[in-house]
């Protein structure tokens, strides 16, 4: 079946610092991937996505590559803010639902 | 431009009440979604709707919980006789019938059973 590994956290870091989460998969097919984000006490907002391999999804300064010779999809981030302290979380869509990481809690100090 | 709703946003029971918790999608998705997420864990899938057809469930959702989609917008889900393993966010997302079918989260529902 279809699954998702993402990095444990928690993961700590100092304003400006670069910041990659990893995430690897296991799929039938050509699912699409996402990652999504949860600040503290609201749900999942979808940061980005991308739809077939090679595709790169970005947004708010976020980047990820849909990697498929190693079904990989890494989120980066050059330099991030404390506004970016949240639960990442990755996802790949098959048969209609999303199948979730367990979420990295990411805490960005000032 | 509104979102997913979820109504309530938290819900405190007793074990052995019946509870039920509503979800109003983007207005022209077709496709509704429940998710149950634990603390610590990411969501996990319950069941979808395709317009007004519950098209699948997963074995997670045990006989107490059903779910209702009946003219094809509004969404509602019910357990009965809760149990404090029931405790968790209970997630509604929405998408449209494309080739990505991106879907787009509600706030959720947070039931604490005592």
């Amino acid at each position: 079946g279809n699954s998702v590994t993402q990095m444990e956290g928690p993961v700590t870091l100092s304003e400006e610092a670069f910041l990659t989460i990893n995430c690897t998969y296991t799929a039938t097919g050509y699912p699409s991937l996402f990652w999504y984000v949860q600040y503290p006490g609201e749900g999942l907002q979808l940061l980005l996505k991308a739809t077939k391999a090679d595709d790169k999804g970005s947004n708010k300064g976020f980047e990820a590559t849909y990697r498929k010779e190693t079904t990989s999809f890494h989120l980066e981030k050059g330099s991030v803010q404390v506004s970016d302290s949240a639960v990442y979380f990755c996802a790949l869509s098959g048969d209609y639902k999303l199948s979730f990481g367990a979420g990295t809690t990411v805490t960005v100090r000032a | 431009d509104t979102g997913v709703s979820q109504d309530p946003r938290h819900k405190i029971t007793k074990r052995g009440q019946n509870v039920t918790f509503r979800c109003d999608p983007i207005s022209e998705h077709n496709r509704l979604y429940w998710y149950r997420q634990t603390l610590g864990q990411g969501p996990e899938f319950l069941t979808y709707f395709q317009n007004e057809a519950q098209l699948e469930k997963s074995r997670l959702l045990s006989d107490r919980f059903s779910a209702e989609r009946p003219k094809g917008s509004f969404s509602t889900l019910e357990i009965q006789r809760t149990e404090q393993g029931d405790s968790a966010m209970y997630l509604c997302a929405s998408s449209l019938v494309s080739g990505t079918d991106t879907q787009y989260f509600g706030p959720g529902t947070r039931l604490t059973v005592l």
